[in-house]
């Protein structure tokens, strides 16, 4: 199936730092979704990105859809502790509501 | 507005034995999909159900299988259990028109002893 490289893997941050992270895909997609999961909870939507080249924010968060429609990053803004979890995304290459999942990246915010 | 709902959300099997799953989708939701999460493989799709009809699948064995009925809500069933099945199974619904998003439950936490 379709992969999703998402990098980094963990990151282990002090509060107030800023975070950035991105995935990128083989093929074109028409959706990037970014997500955060909580232990032993679902994954919870943060930003959706539907162009290629829009740029979204959600509060401190922030997302962009790559030009090339293969890549989206995701940037948080003066981490605090509640932003601890796993960052998810999620492409759908628009072949029928079939999204793929990125690897993860663990998020760890040192008060 | 009540959220995707999954019973039941902690469960324990023996290998060999079976399973069924249960997810409510969002009210106006048609899509019901399935992932299997586990820490070494990740989100894995499963498949995805609409207007009663399986859409998609990824690449599992038969043993892993699903329904929809006529009110969207969706099962999953597993049969068979094998040791490596234990996971959490989550049920993702969608409208699956327009700006297209999944919205999560909270998952099935499977154990299979």
């Amino acid at each position: 199936g379709q992969q999703l490289n998402q990098s980094p893997q963990s990151m282990f941050i002090q509060e107030g730092e800023d975070v950035s992270m991105n995935c990128t895909s083989s093929s074109i997609f028409n959706t990037w979704l970014w997500y955060k999961q909580d232990p032993g909870e679902g994954p919870v939507l943060l930003i959706a990105l539907y162009k290629a080249g829009e740029l979204t924010s959600n509060g401190r968060l922030t997302a962009q859809f790559g030009i090339t429609r293969k890549d989206s990053f995701l940037n948080i803004s003066a981490s605090i502790p509640s932003d601890v979890g796993i960052y998810f995304c999620a492409g759908d290459s628009n072949t029928g509501n079939q999204f793929y999942f990125g690897t993860g990246t663990s998020l760890t915010v040192i008060p | 507005k009540a959220g995707v709902t999954q019973t039941p959300r902690y469960l324990i099997k023996t290998r060999g034995q079976q399973v069924t799953l249960s997810c409510s989708p969002i009210s106006g939701h048609r899509s019901v999909s399935w992932y299997q999460q586990t820490p070494g493989q990740g989100l894995q799709f499963l498949f995805e159900y609409f207007s009663e009809t399986q859409r998609n699948k990824g690449n599992f064995p038969g043993r892993f299988s699903g329904r929809q009925f006529s009110n969207s809500r969706s099962e999953m069933n597993v049969s068979t259990l094998e040791l490596g099945d234990s996971a959490l199974y989550l049920c993702a619904s969608s409208k699956r028109t327009g700006a297209n998003v999944l919205t999560f439950g909270a998952g099935s936490r499977l154990t299979v002893l």
